[in-house]
């Protein structure tokens, strides 16, 4: 089946630390984005790319960094240097172009900072 | 700028009763996307309806239903017949048809539980 899968669901990690979280997809999308949730807000983008090697900030970029050296691969890097690492991650992918283009999510990774 | 504001926090309705939650949007492109997911407990955004600006008909999916009123800028999803498992956050989503990027802006959601 297609889909997006994000691992680990649950990390923890001590204050100082970086920490990568995984996104893979197998729907041959070109676009793949990254979010960041924290209670009672809605999503907000920290990077997104919209081809293999090439990949833009999002709204919340500081303290994160990306990679999209293959397709079906997005992973972000939470660097120590993010002041509140602490939230719910969601990777997202789309066809990246047309008049429909809805978004297709992972599971998410909650990650705990401490 | 691109703004999606849902005003309700949180909606209760009986079982098999229809809903409606609110959604309205600023933006000043002439054509966009405007996108419904539904984000269950365990957290996994799931889409739910789209509507283009330009379509004619407001957008069905099933038991979901978008009341797209341009000249008001709103899109309101209608959730007819709920069910226990319609349980979940929802979150309105825009997206600018112009300059290529076709990235979403989402709104802070509105909880929805369904009592039975």
């Amino acid at each position: 089946d297609g889909g997006i899968t994000q691992s680990p669901k649950y990390l923890f990690r001590k204050e100082g630390q970086n920490v990568t979280l995984s996104c893979e997809q197998n729907l041959n999308h070109d676009a793949m984005y990254w979010y960041r949730q924290d209670p009672g807000q809605g999503l907000r983008l920290i990077y997104y790319s919209q081809i293999v090697n090439d990949f833009q900030k999002g709204d919340i970029a500081e303290g994160y960094s990306v990679s999209r050296e293959k397709k079906e691969s997005f992973p972000l890097t939470v660097t120590s240097a993010q002041k509140n690492p602490t939230a719910f991650y969601l990777c997202a992918s789309s066809t990246g172009g047309g008049v429909r283009y809805e978004q297709y999510f992972g599971p998410g990774t909650r990650l705990t900072v401490t | 700028a691109q703004k999606i504001t849902q005003t309700q926090p949180g909606m209760f309705v009986q079982e098999k009763e229809a809903v409606t939650l609110d959604c309205t949007y600023d933006t000043s492109d002439p054509s966009y996307g405007l996108f419904w997911y539904k984000q269950p407990s365990s957290g996994e955004m799931i889409f739910l309806i789209y509507q283009g600006s330009y379509d004619q008909q407001n957008a069905t999916e099933g038991r979901y239903s978008l009341n797209f009123q341009k000249a008001r800028k709103s899109a309101n999803l209608v959730i007819s017949a709920s069910q226990l498992g319609d349980s979940a956050m929802y979150f309105c989503a825009m997206s600018p048809h112009s300059g290529g990027s076709y990235i979403p802006t989402f709104g802070r959601g509105t909880s929805l539980i369904v009592h039975p």
